[in-house]
């Protein structure tokens, strides 16, 4: 298996521009997370999706920042408008089960101007 | 609530020495214990994980952990270091009851030549 995919690897916006971070995590897992990490904040939960629902989304900081996983290969983060302080980098994790063992993808970093 | 403590923010051994980054959680049962590693610019890797059974557990790139019930630690350890093993380590604690895992701030390994 590939692992878990993110793209962009880098990503260089200006201020108030969209911004949309997608995620194809392991074949078969049901469980998908979205974390941001600063190094100020370290690691932050951000939204977590079961079976395509989303179960947790109190990590989200704002109405600014939207997540959608229309089918169990595929979901999107998305920021708008975007901020300076939304740079940082962003990880997409699967796992399958409730045994909690995440596989995470190579983030996304984010650089807003 | 649950929570993780991984007491050092940076931690400095020479190459070939002994190694112990430490961990302690709060849960009320018995979790689910995982060490993570992240090298710089790169994503999380599982090194090893704790669900049940020997309390000594083996993991990737010579790495072990022990869980001690009674200190509430899950404690990683290396006979002895490599300078690839320079990065950040996390440890994380998952329940059976949902999908998350509650993180640690992590531990940033250095390693003197």
């Amino acid at each position: 298996d590939a692992g878990v995919i993110q793209s962009p690897r880098h990503e260089v916006t200006e201020m108030g521009q969209e911004v949309t971070l997608r995620c194809k995590p392991i074949s078969g897992h049901n469980s998908l997370f979205w974390y941001r990490q600063t190094m100020m904040r370290g690691l932050e939960l951000l939204i977590y999706f079961n079976n395509n629902v989303p179960i947790d989304d109190s990590g989200m900081p704002e109405d600014r920042f939207s997540a959608k996983m229309p089918n169990a290969s595929f979901s999107t983060l998305k920021i708008q408008p975007s901020e300076p302080r939304d740079s940082a980098v962003y990880f997409c994790a699967s796992s399958l089960g409730g045994r909690g063992e995440q596989f995470f993808g190579p983030g996304t970093r984010l650089t807003v101007l | 609530a649950q929570s993780v403590t991984q007491p050092d923010i940076h931690i400095t051994v020479s190459e070939g020495a002994s190694l112990e980054l430490r961990c302690n959680y709060s849960y009320g049962a018995t979790p689910y214990l995982f060490w993570y590693v992240q090298s710089p610019g790169q994503g999380l890797q599982l090194l090893l994980k704790y669900f049940s059974g020997d309390t000594l557990v083996q993991g990737i790139k010579g790495f072990e952990a022990e869980f001690k019930r009674s200190q509430s630690s899950f404690n990683l350890r290396k006979p002895s270091v490599h300078w690839s093993d320079a990065a950040e380590y996390f440890c994380a604690v998952g329940a059976n009851s949902n999908y998350q895992l509650i993180w640690g701030a992590g531990t940033k390994l250095i390693i003197k030549p």
